[in-house]
């Protein structure tokens, strides 16, 4: 079967600390990762993307870790801002074309100023 | 704007009347999505076309539901006979199949949602 977890279903953190979001998969078949930030009343947000062939992939103020060894994703975003306050998805992106993307129930993210 | 836009942006219905949601999708997107969102929960899939195809149903999605994509272009999500238990937020996501220029194409634009009540 397949599965995507998120560790905590709430963190809390200092405006300017770093954040660090992480997400456990059980289906090492997924070829790709998806991270997307919802805040409230708006749909999710795509943030960054991962290949499954890769370890690490930078944004601005935002890296994804990928370990496939112990199936695990991360998400850090640097520098928190109060505009970082919202819920994080990592869903299951599926085969080549995103299609039937599966969420999981997300981590609310606060940021205490 | 040219981002997903969704209309209505509210609905409130009586059980047992039948909504219809519209979806306009990024204009060069050949892929659609619905999902539907409870409170405290992630979007669940509901739907997707590529084109005007209907390629995967959730089993979530009941007989009383129907989607349809015409033309490849705006899509309808109807429900029939509401229920209490339809009351949700509805999305609408697309996205553009394949790569463009070498980055990943595989992220999907949602649009505001539909928040339906069903009283």
């Amino acid at each position: 079967g397949e599965s995507v977890g998120l560790h905590l279903p709430t963190l809390s953190v200092q405006e300017g600390d770093n954040s660090i979001i992480n997400c456990a998969y059980s289906n090492s078949a997924s070829d790709y990762f998806i991270w997307y930030k919802q805040e409230s009343g708006k749909g999710p947000q795509f943030i960054i993307d991962i290949r499954s062939n890769m370890d690490k992939r930078q944004g601005q103020r935002v890296t994804v870790l990928l370990n496939k060894t112990v199936k695990h994703l991360s998400l850090q975003i640097a520098a928190t801002q109060p505009g970082d306050s919202a819920v994080y998805f990592c869903p299951r992106g599926g085969l080549k074309g995103g299609f039937k993307t599966i969420f999981g129930a997300g981590t609310r993210l606060f940021v205490k100023a | 704007d040219t981002g997903v836009s969704q209309d209505p942006r509210h609905k409130i219905t009586k059980r047992g009347q039948n909504v219809t949601f519209r979806c306009d999708p990024i204009s060069e997107h050949n892929r659609l999505y619905w999902y539907r969102q409870t409170l405290g929960q992630g979007p669940e899939f509901l739907t997707y076309f590529q084109n005007e195809a209907q390629l995967e149903k959730s089993r979530l999605l009941s007989d009383r539901f129907s989607a349809e994509r015409p033309k490849g272009s705006f899509s309808t999500l109807e429900i029939q006979r509401t229920e209490q238990g339809d009351s949700a937020m509805y999305l609408c996501a697309s996205s553009l199949g394949g790569r463009t220029g070498g980055e990943f194409a595989y992220e999907q634009y949602f649009g505001p949602g539909t928040r339906l009540t069903v009283t």
